[in-house]
């Protein structure tokens, strides 16, 4: 079983649905990464987290440590939203050492 | 402003040739810097990562190897290439602090194994 479990490993929906994307981890955690890989393969960092919930733009992260989860919300989805969501743990506290989920790709159709 | 510089973007290598795959970080001093790997339908995996100039950590027992000749040069080789070692590479940095700070992903290398 890997440490990081991200759902679903694929997903479509329509321009304007809200998308929503689960991380169950299974180790203890100083932190909680999503981060968006486009086509070209270059990854951005969206949020670190810690607790609670973080929004920029369109985009919401929460985390509930105890439950050992994380998911990543989009509203007003749109296509260049396309591409895939990861996400990833540091399980130490000082040691930025992260694991990763093998990542959701989401389509968003126009 | 911080910028990671990865290089070659692409690369098409023969089994058994050599490897060397360059990072570099302009804008910050001492950072902690990550080798991952990213095999095709797989997720990321660190390969390689270090806290300072000389100090490489290995994370999998693997056909490659690390160094980190200055403070901000982080290089990926390997003396005979696997078909195996196909993939997208990324080097990554944190400012190294302990305190739990964000990863900066380079664009990446990918590299094919003929």
């Amino acid at each position: 079983k890997n440490e990081v479990e991200q759902s679903p490993q694929n997903l479509t929906a329509q321009e304007g649905e809200f998308i929503t994307i689960n991380c169950s981890y299974s180790v203890g955690i100083s932190a909680l990464h999503w981060l968006q890989q486009h086509p070209g393969g270059g990854i951005v960092s969206l949020f670190m987290l810690s607790s609670g919930k973080k929004k920029h733009g369109r985009l919401i992260a929460t985390i509930n440590i105890q439950e050992k989860h994380s998911s990543l919300h989009i509203t007003a989805s749109h296509p260049r939203d396309s591409a895939v969501y990861i996400c990833a743990v540091r399980s130490h506290f000082g040691n930025e050492k992260l694991t990763f989920g093998t990542g959701t790709r989401l389509t968003i159709i126009p | 402003s911080q910028t990671i510089h990865q290089w070659p973007a692409t690369l098409v290598q023969p089994v058994g040739s050599p490897l060397s795959l360059e990072c570099t970080v302009e804008g910050t001093s001492n950072p902690n810097l990550y080798w991952y790997r990213q095999a095709a339908g797989r997720g990321l995996q660190l390969l390689f990562y270090s806290v300072g100039i000389g100090q490489i950590s290995s994370e999998v027992p693997q056909n490659l190897s690390a160094s980190r000749p200055q403070d901000r040069q982080f290089i990926l080789s390997s003396k005979k290439l696997l078909l195996s070692d196909s993939g997208f590479y990324l080097c990554a940095w944190t400012y190294g602090t302990g305190t739990g700070d964000e990863q900066y992903f380079g664009p990446g290398t990918r590299l094919t194994v003929t």
